[in-house]
């Protein structure tokens, strides 16, 4: 069974400083998405990895995927207070047609 | 360009009322699915589809049906809603990515 753990879930940061949110799953998978959640609003893609060592920037989160470790990290560099969100990794199945499991989510807020 | 298009956004039950929830995406995507979110919960895979005619249990798919009646659409119906089905349900498609609809609020009273 596919079991998608984040951490942290809760994450408080200040406004210019940098900090990594983590995503390990427990078997093998395919494609690794992030995606960023506003209060009160649906899920916005921001990342798709497809391979070992896949590293995609936007702006000032930067994700990776490590597939032998079976993590992938979403770094933020100089944090400002228009990322505060919720974020959530979620994994695909080998084989399996598609199944999307996602993790906990890191709530992130963005203090001045 | 609509994307994936939830139906109702907010409903409200009261306990035993049966209800359909629909799901339409315009992207020609095979994969479709349903998830509940509860607060401290992420998200939860009800049912998923991996293409038209197909049907899979997720994680959490007790108290729920699915159909996928096209290559565009997937409903999930509650046929005796519970208070415990309280929570906002999302519908997503996927090919290479996944897109999400707006979600649908509903309570159970």
């Amino acid at each position: 069974e596919l079991k998608v753990e984040q951490n942290p879930l809760f994450l408080s940061m200040q406004e210019g400083k940098n900090y990594t949110i983590y995503c390990n799953y427990s078997t093998t998978s395919d494609r690794l998405y992030w995606y960023r959640q506003d209060p009160g609003k649906s899920l916005e893609s921001l990342f798709v990895l497809l391979s070992n060592g896949a590293v995609k920037q936007e702006g000032r989160l930067m994700a990776s995927l490590d597939t032998k470790a079976r993590l992938s990290t979403l770094h933020i560099t100089a944090a400002v207070h228009d990322l505060s969100a919720t974020y959530f990794c979620a994994v695909t199945l080998n084989n399996q047609g598609g199944k999307l499991i996602f993790g906990q989510g890191t709530e992130l807020s963005v203090k001045p | 360009n609509a994307g994936v298009t939830q139906t109702p956004k907010f409903q409200v039950l009261k306990t035993g009322q049966s209800m359909t929830l629909q799901c339409a995406q315009d992207m020609n995507h095979n994969s479709m699915y349903w998830y509940r979110q509860d607060p401290g919960m992420g998200l939860r895979l009800i049912y998923y589809s991996a293409s038209e005619g197909t049907t899979d249990k997720g994680e959490v798919p007790n108290g729920y049906n699915v159909s996928r009646l096209n290559k565009r659409e997937f409903s999930l119906r509650l046929e005796s809603a519970a208070p415990s089905q309280t929570s906002v349900y999302f519908c997503a498609s996927s090919e290479e990515e996944a897109f999400f609809g707006q979600g649908t609020r509903l309570t159970v009273v």
